[in-house]
């Protein structure tokens, strides 16, 4: 079965730590995502990378930034973590090219404090 | 801009009845449609929608798609309390980038 493992299914982190959101998958996908998902304004691409050591930005990468230096892994860092920040986290792998499906992870609902 | 418009944003109905979830899009270079299922965790694939007028169908769900008008709706007849979730709907572009709707949330009461 095809699986994207997020590290943390719950953060609570305070103003200013830097936080590491983890992703792993095991299907060998070039492709990774992360998103946030934020009541009524549906996902928004953060980061997403289609090769290790390549990344590209989404909609919304300010004070976020992505580290893929495995194939099977995707991080996403926060630096300093904002209050604005506090979201739910969805990481996605996905086949790419014409019959691009993602699977997802079971998400990581972070709380800055 | 390209947009992905779901609605309704919320809908709440008694089991047995039939529901019909609209997503409307405006994208410059349409690739194809896509439909998830969120639960209380990650979305799950529903269905892939490239062609006009091609109904897609699982089970009790069904989705299709109209290029003229730009939009597509998923439907689901007979529903159960196991099909509350969230539905989410994308389009996929040229560049194979995501633009994804807002969702919408679906109560079933037993």
């Amino acid at each position: 079965d095809v699986k994207v493992t997020q590290s943390s299914r719950y953060l609570v982190k305070r103003t200013g730590e830097k936080v590491f959101l983890e992703c792993v998958q095991d299907m060998d996908h070039e492709n990774m995502f992360w998103y946030r998902q934020d009541p009524g304004l549906g996902l928004r691409l953060i980061y997403f990378s289609y090769d290790v050591k390549m990344k590209e930005k989404g909609d919304i990468p300010e004070g976020y930034s992505v580290s893929r230096e495995k194939k099977e892994r995707f991080s996403l860092i926060l630096e300093s973590a904002s209050t604005n920040q506090t979201s739910m986290y969805l990481c996605a792998s996905g086949t790419g090219g014409v019959d691009e499906k993602l699977f997802f992870g079971s998400g990581t609902q972070l709380s800055v404090l | 801009e390209d947009k992905v418009v779901q609605s309704p944003l919320s809908l709440v109905v008694h089991e047995g009845d039939t529901v019909t979830l609209n997503c409307s899009y405006e994208v410059t270079n349409f690739r194809s449609l896509l439909w998830y299922k969120q639960e209380k965790k990650a979305p799950t694939f529903l269905f892939m929608l490239t062609s006009s007028g091609i109904e897609k169908k699982s089970g009790r769900l069904s989705s299709i798609l109209d290029k003229k008008e730009l939009f597509s709706i998923l439907n689901i007849t007979a529903t159960q309390t196991g099909d509350s979730a969230i539905y989410l709907c994308a389009v996929v572009d040229s560049n194979y980038q995501l633009i994804w709707g807002a969702g919408t949330k679906l109560i079933i009461k037993p």
